[in-house]
C-alpha cells in the first residue's frame, strides 16, 4: 500500500497570503489529523477530520482551516499568513472509526511551510 | 486534560549499550499510549503501542516499552543501542474517556544520540 502523500513539500510564501496544503491518506483510512511542528512548540494537533466532518479541533486561530473530501484525502488551509506560521505541516491517517479506538497514525513526509 | 512528559530534551548513550527513554502521561480514564520516531525532514514512523494485555509491548526495529500504570509510565527501551537509532523520539497518548474525544496529544520529544 502507498503511504500517506503530502503535496507540496516545500512552500515558500509572504506575510498576508494565504496557503492551501493537502494531504492523501493511506488505502481504506478514513481520519485524518494534521500538525504543526515547529522546535519551540512541537508538535502541535489542528484538527482531525474522519468522513467529511472536523471530528476533533486544537487550539489554534480561525485562520487555520481544513476540510475532507469523499475519498478521504483532505486539504488545510492557512489565511493571511504571519511568521510564525513558518512550520512543518503534518498529515496522518488512521483507519478510523466511528468510536474510540487505539488505532495507530500513519504520518505523511510533511509540508514544510517558510513564511517570508 | 489529556498530557505526556518527557523529561529529557536528550539522551546520549554509547552504541552497544542499553538505551531508555522516558515517558509519562496523564489522562482521566485509561489510555491508549504509543512511541513514534522521526528522522530529519521525515515524517514520524510507528514505532508501538500499548493498547490492553501484557506490559510489556515489542515493536520495530529491536524497541520494547513497559507500561506501568501506578506509576503512570511508557519507557521505550532497547537492550543494544545502534548508531541508526539517533532520532528524535515521540511519546504519544490517547484517552479513551468518552470526554476526551480521540486526540492524539505528544510529549515535546526527546533526541536520542548514540555515538560509536
Amino acid at each position: 500500500k502507498a503511504g500517506v502523500t503530502q503535496t507540496p513539500r516545500y512552500l515558500i510564501k509572504t506575510r498576508g497570503q494565504q496557503v492551501t496544503l493537502s494531504c492523501s491518506p493511506i488505502s481504506g483510512h478514513r481520519s485524518v489529523s494534521w500538525y504543526q511542528q515547529t522546535p519551540g512548540q512541537g508538535l502541535q494537533f489542528l484538527f482531525e477530520y474522519f468522513s467529511e466532518t472536523q471530528r476533533n479541533k486544537g487550539n489554534f486561530p480561525g485562520r487555520f482551516s481544513g476540510r475532507q473530501f469523499s475519498n478521504s484525502r483532505s486539504e488545510m488551509n492557512v489565511s493571511t499568513l504571519e511568521l510564525g506560521d513558518s512550520a512543518l505541516y503534518l498529515c496522518a491517517s488512521e483507519v478510523g472509526t466511528s468510536g474510540r479506538t487505539g488505532n495507530e497514525q500513519f504520518f505523511g513526509p510533511g509540508t514544510r511551510l517558510t513564511v517570508l | 486534560a489529556q498530557s505526556v512528559a518527557q523529561p529529557e530534551d536528550q539522551v546520549n548513550v554509547a552504541e552497544g549499550n542499553p538505551l531508555t527513554v522516558k515517558c509519562t502521561y496523564s489522562v482521566s480514564g485509561n489510555p491508549y499510549l504509543f512511541w513514534y520516531v522521526q528522522y530529519p525532514n521525515r515524517g514520524l514512523q510507528f514505532l508501538l503501542k500499548y493498547i490492553t494485555g501484557d506490559n510489556l509491548v515489542k515493536g520495530s526495529y529491536g524497541f520494547e516499552a513497559e507500561f506501568n500504570k501506578s506509576q503512570t509510565s511508557f519507557h521505550l527501551k532497547k537492550p543494544s543501542a545502534l548508531v541508526s537509532d539517533s532520532a528524535l523520539y515521540f511519546c504519544a497518548v490517547r484517552d479513551r474517556a468518552k470526554s476526551s474525544g480521540d486526540k492524539l496529544t505528544f510529549g515535546t520529544g526527546t533526541r536520542l544520540a548514540v555515538r560509536p
